[in-house]
């Protein structure tokens, strides 16, 4: 069965960087573009870009151009998102999902609380 | 990319159904058929109900279905459960390969 494995909570400052990485299971990890979307406490979900991992070709949300960047590492299967400058607005909890293969995200992760606070 | 549009909220008593819309432009609910609709219940991941539109996935009840008319999208739920009880967001491929969700309905049953 598909499986979206996250890394854990992280704490940063303001100004800061973090990485956040998903680790994928039971399917073939090149086949599917991977989304990142994260929600703030107690607001909606916000979509912030793709990657797709055959060819590393990415698309980022414009919000989020020039401050995210997403990657992947095909030979452990594992999508990552790092994300620079952090404000403490962007205290969130970020997800990976995957693509059903046509646009529509249909599996995900558990979620990575990143928490930016001075 | 500005967010589809969803009620805040919408309540129903058990037994009866609702219908959740979703409004978005000719950039995206209205030239694709790649709407998909999460469940998120508190402190937990989304769950996808309806994807592509129409589909269901494996293990998601019947009593979920989605519909499109022009730039609106619907999630029916038929039979209303109090497990149903959750917040519900709405999301479409969008023009540029992007995807744009909706604001998030919060479902009552009363």
């Amino acid at each position: 069965q598909v499986q979206l494995v996250q890394s854990g909570a992280e704490v940063k400052k303001p100004g800061a960087s973090v990485k956040v990485s998903c680790k994928a299971s039971g399917y073939t990890f090149t086949g599917y573009y991977m989304h990142w979307v994260r929600q703030a406490p107690g607001q909606g979900l916000e979509w912030m870009g793709w990657i797709n991992p055959n060819s590393d070709d990415t698309n980022y949300a414009q919000k989020f151009q020039g401050r995210v960047t997403m990657t992947r590492d095909t030979s452990i299967s594992t999508a990552y998102m790092e994300l620079s400058s952090l404000r403490s607005d962007d205290t969130a909890v970020y997800y990976c999902a995957r693509e059903a293969g046509s646009g529509s995200v249909v599996y995900w992760g558990q979620g990575a609380l990143v928490t930016v606070s001075s | 990319q500005s967010a589809l549009t969803q009620p805040a909220s919408v309540s129903g008593s058990p037994g009866q159904s609702i219908t959740i819309s979703c409004t978005g432009t000719n950039s995206d609910v209205g030239s694709y058929n790649l709407v998909s609709w999460y469940q998120q219940h508190p402190g937990k991941a989304p769950k996808v109900m309806i994807y592509e539109g129409t589909k269901r996935p494996s293990g998601v009840s019947n009593r979920f279905s989605g519909s499109k008319s022009g730039n609106t999208a619907s999630l029916t739920i038929s039979g209303l459960q109090a497990e149903d009880e959750a917040d519900y967001y709405c999301s479409s491929y969008s023009d540029g390969s992007t995807l744009v969700f909706g604001g998030g309905t919060k479902l009552t049953v009363l």
